[in-house]
């Protein structure tokens, strides 16, 4: 069993719909971070949580540490958003674990 | 500009050879890390390093090396040993301490033949 369950594992959305990634975890956290895999095979990091909720843009992230739970949301997506979002927890060891990715794409 | 550098983006070897991977950052980060994706997988860790001089093992260590001579250069040696070498390999370095994200390379695709 992978320590970190990303869902959907594949996402098509027409231009200008609400997204949502969810993703959960089994081990203990001391944060959990979004990023954001171009199709060039380049990664970036989206966000950082510990607690609570985080807004950037038309990205907002969140996290429920006491479910283990975390969230994120895409607000009026755009083609350009098309890309694969993971989910990354680092444990209090400081070792990191990754979900296997979202692949979302966002038709025009 | 700061960033985290790796080549080259496409490297192709022969079955049998070692080849090493540069990974360079200047971003006076502590922690490096390398990592490996395979197609439906998540990254998964081969090596990592919190200081210069020392680095420990990730999951999946077999069959490759790194070294840690310099605070910018974290180098990774694909042996013979490895046995399906052929992924997109991806360098990453942090500030130490556990709140700070990670910063990754642009990646470099390696493909045996």
């Amino acid at each position: 069993k992978n320590e970190v369950e990303q869902s959907p594992q594949n996402l098509t959305a027409q231009e200008g719909e609400f997204i949502t990634i969810n993703c959960s975890y089994s081990v203990g956290i001391s944060a959990l971070h979004w990023l954001q895999q171009h199709p060039g095979g380049g990664i970036v990091s989206l966000f950082m949580l510990s607690s609570g909720k985080k807004k950037h843009g038309r990205l907002i992230a969140t996290i429920n540490i006491q479910e283990k739970h975390s969230s994120l949301h895409i607000t009026a997506s755009h083609p350009r958003d098309s890309a694969v979002y993971i989910c990354a927890v680092r444990n209090t060891g400081n070792q990191f674990y990754f979900g296997t990715g979202t692949s979302l794409t966002v038709i025009p | 500009d700061g960033g985290i550098t790796q080549s080259p983006k496409y490297l192709f070897r022969k079955e049998g050879q070692n080849v090493t991977l540069s990974c360079e950052q200047n971003l006076n980060h502590d922690a490096m890390y390398w990592y490996r994706q395979d197609p439906g997988q998540g990254l998964r860790l081969i090596y990592y390093s919190q200081i210069v001089n020392d680095f420990q093992k990730g999951d999946i260590a077999e069959g490759y090396s790194v070294s840690r001579e310099k605070k910018e250069s974290f180098p990774l040696t694909v042996t013979s040993a490895q046995k399906n070498p052929t992924a997109f390999y991806l360098c990453a370095s942090s500030l130490s301490g556990p709140y700070n994200e990670q910063f990754f390379g642009p990646g470099t695709r390696l493909t045996v033949l």
